[in-house]
């Protein structure tokens, strides 16, 4: 069955760098795309950044456009979320969700969600 | 940047009809999708592209998307749909985004 499973949140001063890891199995990894969506604390859904099935393509929310970069390695079912110059605002649930379209070079939508991974900024 | 506006509540009767809708320019040219989340849970895809329901997803959901407005409509609601529903969709400025989400209640 397919399982994302994400790791690396914490708690972090403002300013500094955290790395987040969502593991996957279940399906053939490297032909499908991975999101990060992250959830404020009693907010709503909010998409944070999309790598297409190869990595060839990088997508990025512009709340953190600049501040951070997804990588994949199709050899390990990893994808990585590097979160650089965290803010308060970064505060929230980072879930990472696999795209449904096999090769998809744009999002259709979201059909598999791991359990999520909490990120608190602050001092 | 692309918007999608949601009502933040749908308050619905059991047995009865709730509709939610997903307002946004033109985005009935886009493919919409829906998904439900529960409380303390991740969220579940429930409709894409616009009308399809993923294996699993009850009947009782269904979906359309035309003009400005996307909307999910939950046929002979139950009290185990009580959930946050957020709609979804793609734009080529803005890539991927998510609407404001309706809470909706079973009572």
């Amino acid at each position: 069955q397919v399982q994302l499973v994400e790791s690396g949140g914490g708690v972090v001063q403002p300013g500094r760098s955290l790395r987040l890891s969502c593991a996957a199995s279940g399906f053939t990894f490297r032909d499908y795309g991975i999101h990060w969506v992250r959830q404020a604390p009693g907010k709503g859904l909010e998409w944070v950044s999309f790598i297409l099935f190869d990595g060839t393509n990088k997508y990025f929310a512009d709340s953190v456009k600049g501040r951070f970069t997804i990588s994949r390695d199709n050899s390990k079912n990893t994808v990585s979320l590097q979160m650089n110059n965290l803010r308060a605002e970064d505060t929230a649930i980072y879930y990472c969700a696999r795209e449904r379209g096999i090769f998809a070079v744009a999002s259709d939508a979201f059909d598999f969600w791991g359990q999520g991974t909490m990120v608190t900024v602050s001092s | 940047s692309y918007e999608l506006t949601q009502p933040p509540s749908v308050s619905v009767s059991p047995g009865q009809t709730a509709s939610i809708t997903c307002s946004g320019d033109n985005l009935g040219d886009k493919y919409a999708c829906w998904y439900q989340q529960k409380p303390g849970q991740s969220p579940t895809l429930v409709i894409y592209q616009n009308d399809k329901r993923p294996s699993g997803i009850p009947e009782r959901f269904s979906g359309s998307n035309s003009g400005n407005t996307a909307t999910l409509t939950i046929s002979g609601t139950q009290t185990l749909d009580e959930a946050d529903y957020y709609c979804q969709t793609w734009d080529t400025s803005t890539a991927c985004v998510f609407g404001t989400g309706t809470k909706v209640t079973v009572l």
